[in-house]
């Protein structure tokens, strides 16, 4: 089957530590974002990349780092440096300058 | 980051009933997409609008992306239990760093009880 997965669904962290949230698609897109949720709030894009081996800052950049080896795949590392990391972390991607599609997201809860 | 002006923020549906949201910007935009998310799990695509005037249906689903490209609406049809969720607005301007999304910021849609 063909589309983005996000693993894992449910992660728990000790404050301090850094944790990486996996993405992987097999669409064959070229690029992959990632976005932060909050509740009762919209998406807020994190980074994102259009191509291996380049990615941009999104609008919420500080207190994350991405990189992107293989075009399929695009891990987050939310670090302790980002001082409110609990929320629902979804990954999209899309053929360049196409509609992004998103995957079933991760949800990171800091203990 | 900018964000879309979605209204209603909720709304209660009986079966049966029409509902409608818009979104509105500041800015215009390529593309108006319509997307709808159920509680812990990704958005789904529901419609894609690809030119200003455009009138677009997909089942009960009817999306218009407006003449100015400065804002959209959708309407459900006869609308059912499953229809609940929250609907997110997204527009999209090609050439933009990364072909970025700027999100409405919902309307959720819940069942009178």
């Amino acid at each position: 089957d063909g589309g983005i997965t996000q693993s894992p669904k449910y992660l728990f962290r000790k404050e301090g530590q850094n944790v990486t949230l996996s993405c992987e698609q097999n669409l064959n897109h070229d690029a992959m974002y990632w976005y932060r949720q909050d509740p009762g709030q919209g998406l807020r894009l994190i980074y994102y990349s259009q191509i291996v081996n380049d990615f941009q800052k999104g609008d919420i950049a500080e207190g994350y780092s991405v990189s992107r080896e293989k075009k399929e795949s695009f891990p987050l590392t939310v670090t302790s440096a980002q001082k409110n990391p609990t929320a629902f972390y979804l990954c999209a991607s899309s053929m360049r300058g196409d509609t992004q599609y998103f995957g079933p997201g991760t949800r990171l809860t800091v203990l | 980051g900018q964000q879309l002006n979605q209204s209603p923020q909720s709304m209660f549906i009986q079966e049966g009933e029409d509902v409608s949201m818009n979104c509105t910007s500041s800015s215009i935009f390529n593309t108006w997409l319509w997307y709808k998310q159920d509680p812990g799990e990704g958005p789904v695509l529901l419609i894609a609008l690809y030119k200003a005037g455009e009138l677009t249906s997909n089942g009960r689903l009817t999306a218009q992306f407006g003449i100015t490209r400065k804002d959209s609406f959708l309407n459900i049809s006869a609308s059912i239990p499953s229809d609940v969720g929250i609907y997110f607005c997204a527009g999209q301007l090609f050439k933009a760093a990364g072909n970025k999304l700027t999100f409405g910021g919902g309307t959720r849609v819940l069942v009178k009880p």
